[in-house]
């Protein structure tokens, strides 16, 4: 099954960094690209990025370049993603999701979202 | 870069009743890379359709996609109360997944 289990809230500081990890148990983790989508409160979905766990390449949106990186650990099915210098419009509940890529590509399953808010 | 829009922003429905959400693309896209997911508060947000019209495993055939190039449509025929929520349309092209903004199914 293609669970994705995510670390807990964060608090931070503005110009912190913080670092969300999405354990994935229960599937061949290197078989599938993990994305990263963020919502701030009452916003819509925004993607960030996607890394290959097989080969670590990844791919960022414009707006984050720069800002965040992802990474994995392979031998505990774990990815992860930070983001530097934290502001305030980064207070959202970002999500880990697993991408299929076939014919089609999307989003099968997600993580149950890590809330991270930056607050001074 | 594509953008997507879609409308209405709001559509407020009775149980029962059939809602019709459009996504527009801001020039063509392929088919196979729009696709739909439904998002209720607190919870992470679900798939419902890929390819445009294929339904995600599990879910009802209440649940209708359709549509080609620019102009894509959701359909719920016979909304459940289960079924009040955000759905977004997305699409892929050039490595990067772009959202629609989103419209929000109420009472």
């Amino acid at each position: 099954q293609g669970q994705l289990v995510q670390s807990g809230a964060e608090v931070r500081k503005p110009g912190a960094s913080v670092k969300v990890s999405c354990w994935a148990p229960g599937y061949t983790f290197l078989n599938f690209d993990i994305n990263w989508v963020r919502q701030a409160a009452g916003q819509g979905l925004e993607w960030m990025g996607w890394m290959n766990p097989s080969s670590g390449n990844t791919g960022y949106a414009q707006k984050f370049q720069g800002r965040v990186t992802m990474t994995r650990d392979i031998s505990s099915s774990t990815a992860y993603m930070e983001l530097i210098s934290l502001r305030s419009e980064d207070t959202a509940v970002y999500y880990c999701t697993r991408a299929v890529a076939r014919k089609s590509r999307y989003f099968d399953f997600w993580g149950q979202g890590t809330l991270v808010s930056v607050s001074s | 870069d594509i953008v997507l829009t879609q409308s209405p922003d709001t559509l407020s429905l009775s149980p029962g009743a059939r809602a019709t959400l459009s996504c527009r693309a801001s020039q063509s896209v392929s088919s196979n890379s729009l696709d739909w997911y439904q998002h209720k508060p607190g919870q992470a947000p679900s798939l419902l359709i890929y390819g445009a019209s294929t339904r995600a495993a599990g879910i009802p055939d209440r649940f209708i996609g359709s549509g080609s190039g620019t102009d894509f449509t959701l359909t719920i025929s016979g909304l459940e109360p289960e079924d009040f929520a955000v759905y977004y349309c997305q699409q892929y092209s050039d490595s990067r997944f772009i959202f629609g903004p989103g419209t929000k199914v109420e009472i």
